[in-house]
Formats: structure tokens, C-alpha cells, sequence
């Protein structure tokens, strides 16, 4: 069971918007402690999609965009493409005792 | 070119030992933090542990803490990852990444291609 909880999958037609969300605690996000985002392609690496809740790293399409309020944290996806269909991993730190790097479930983006 | 290239990986018996490589070129090895994330068949990342710049602090995860072991050689631009006491439950890919900033900022931009690690009798 992950620290923070994401849904385990999400669906969109080609040119809609899809939200993916990142449910944490006290602890890492409601902390105040940054949210960041990858994209796991299938058979690949993580890559850095979103960073410090709402920055993209250079060559990230402004279609991605990033958000946090409170204990939770969202990933916005929009004119959502083919390429897209992905698995995501919202990540923050975490203060607690078992603490460090947390990572979210994932998130399985599948494009109709 | 900036990468990342893990070694090291492969089948290992439960309860023994393998020790993973992660050659960084590209960039200045010794001014990032580094990370150990691994991911177990068909699951999410697990973050394992991390290292500073100098080497000088490490973090573990609860679940590998007193079994494995960080290190790096700035010298030879290699971060290392010891795993003793080996099981089932370690069966992952092993990725290396980068910090993205200078200042432990444990979350990363740059990661390997991942070496696979098996526990199997």
C-alpha cells in the first residue's frame, strides 16, 4: 500500500482532458513538502514530467500541468494524444518515521 | 551524453548477496545527490535509498535498511548499491537516478535503463 494514493487507471478520447490525483497526509503533501510527476512509458524509464507541484522540465508540452492544495496534488493532461497512454507516478518526501522519497500507486492512462 | 548505466543485475538465490553498479557520464557526478529506485514486476517504484554528492549522508527505505548498502566513487563517476540477505520480495528492476538539483532535493531527472534483479531458488 503506497504512501499516497492515486487511482489505478484513467481514460480519455484523443483530444480531451484527463486528471490524474495524488491523495496524501500531514506527513509529505499536506507538509507542505513538493509534489513531482513522472511518465513511465511502457518498457521504459521514469522521466520527469512535472516538477515542484506545477514545473516542466524543458521538452514537456505545456499540455501537462501541475497542481497542489492541502494533502493532494493533480496532474492535468490536455488534447490528450495516442503517445500519452502511459503509466504516471506523482512523488513527494515524507517526514514520518518510515520516511524519505514516497512514491504514489501509479496510474494507468489509457487513450480510447 | 548524460546518462546513466546500470550493472549487476541478475539471478540470485534468497538469503544471498549481488552488489549493482550505476556509471554516470555526461555531467558532475560528485555535485547531485543519487538514488536506488527499483520496481517489482507488473508494480509501482519503490524509492530504496539515496546518497549525497559527497557521499558522506545515506537514507534507506525501512523495507532494505540493515541489508543494503549506498555508496559511491566520485572518482570513477559509479554509485553502488550492496545487497545482502536477498529475498523473494527484492525481485525488481533497479533504477539509478540523479537529483535534479544540488541540494538533496530527492526527486529526479535523469534515470538509468535499470538492471533486473531476481530471488529465486
Amino acid at each position: 500500500q503506497s504512501v499516497l494514493t492515486q487511482p489505478p487507471s484513467v481514460s480519455g478520447a484523443p483530444g480531451q482532458r484527463v486528471t490524474i490525483s495524488c491523495t496524501g497526509s500531514s506527513s509529505n503533501i499536506g507538509a507542505g513538502y513538493d509534489v513531482h510527476w513522472y511518465q513511465q512509458l511502457p518498457g521504459t524509464a521514469p522521466k520527469l514530467l512535472i516538477y515542484d507541484n506545477s514545473n516542466r522540465p524543458s521538452g514537456v508540452p505545456d499540455r501537462f500541468s501541475g497542481s497542489k492544495s492541502g494533502t493532494s496534488a493533480s496532474l492535468a493532461i490536455t488534447g490528450l494524444q495516442a503517445e500519452d497512454e502511459a503509466d504516471y507516478y506523482c512523488q513527494s518526501y515524507d517526514s514520518s518515521l518510515s520516511g524519505y522519497v514516497v512514491f504514489g500507486g501509479g496510474t494507468k492512462l489509457t487513450v480510447l | 551524453e548524460v546518462q546513466l548505466l546500470e550493472s549487476g543485475g541478475g539471478l540470485v538465490q534468497p538469503g544471498g548477496s549481488l552488489r549493482l553498479s550505476c556509471a554516470a557520464s555526461g555531467f558532475t557526478f560528485s555535485s547531485y545527490a543519487m538514488s536506488w529506485v527499483r520496481q517489482a514486476p507488473g508494480k509501482g517504484l519503490e524509492w530504496v535509498s539515496g546518497i549525497s554528492g559527497s557521499g558522506g549522508r545515506t537514507y534507506y527505505a525501512d523495507s532494505v535498511k540493515g541489508r543494503y548498502t549506498i555508496s559511491r566513487d566520485n572518482a570513477k563517476n559509479t554509485l553502488y548499491l550492496q545487497m545482502n540477505s536477498l529475498r523473494a520480495e527484492d525481485t525488481a528492476v533497479y533504477y539509478c537516478a540523479k537529483d535534479q538539483g544540488g541540494n538533496e532535493d530527492w526527486y529526479f531527472d535523469l534515470w538509468g535503463r535499470g538492471t533486473l534483479v531476481t530471488v529465486s531458488s
